[in-house]
């Protein structure tokens, strides 16, 4: 089945510095991969997703690339500031529509230092 | 903005006892997903419903765990009896599961702690 690694498992950077998190996933069939970012004891948030049919997607601050020959993707966070500290899980979906699950990576902990 | 809701949000317990999680869905959501996550791990899906129906609990640890959808709406997963490694956050998430992506949301958790 589907294998998500993600790396680092910590990332620790000062304010205003990028944060780069990269992911690999074994399933060749997979089409949709989403980030999600958890903060300590609360739910996780999907932030930004992206599509098999799509290199590149950025929402303000935040960007997501893939390379489906490698079968890799990253997140690219720019001037992080304190409030992106947390926990960033990616994860890659098998199947499609209704029958789509997710597989998770290990997760990120992001420290970003004022 | 709808939210996925859960109850309870902290269950402490014994082991060998029944514990029980509810889970609201957002309004018109008909993929609904059960996960554990434990402390410092992604979630690992535990079972997905469409409509009422089971669609994967391929991961589910059926002789002590069980879930149902019986209306489609809402949703229940049981534990019986809980064992010490049962600890964990779970997470229901919903979608809306349309073609190209499978954008879940999910609720707040339950946190459970076997003793």
């Amino acid at each position: 089945g589907e294998n998500v690694e993600q790396h680092p498992s910590t990332l620790s950077v000062q304010e205003g510095d990028s944060a780069v998190i990269k992911c690999t996933y074994s399933d060749s069939a997979s089409n949709y991969f989403p980030w999600y970012k958890q903060e300590l004891g609360k739910r996780p948030q999907l932030i930004i997703d992206i599509r098999s049919n799509v290199g590149e997607k950025k929402d303000q601050r935040i960007a997501v690339t893939l390379n489906k020959t490698a079968k890799h993707f990253s997140l690219h966070i720019t001037e992080t500031q304190p409030e992106d500290s947390a926990v960033y899980f990616c994860a890659a979906s098998t199947g499609s529509g209704n029958t789509g699950k997710l597989i998770f990576g290990q997760g990120t902990t992001l420290q970003v230092k004022p | 903005e709808a939210e996925v809701a859960q109850s309870p949000r902290y269950k402490i317990t014994e082991k060998s006892q029944a514990v029980a999680f509810w889970c609201d869905p957002i309004s018109g959501h008909a993929t609904l997903y059960w996960y554990r996550q434990i402390l410092g791990q992604g979630p690992e899906l535990l079972v997905q419903f469409q409509d009422e129906s089971v669609v994967d609990d391929s991961q589910l640890p059926k002789d002590r765990f069980s879930a149902e959808r019986l209306k489609g709406v809402d949703s229940t997963l049981k534990i019986q009896p809980a064992e010490l490694g049962d600890s964990a956050m779970y997470l229901c998430a919903s979608s809306r599961a349309y073609s190209g992506g499978i954008e879940q949301y999910f609720g707040p958790g339950t946190r459970l702690t076997v003793t």
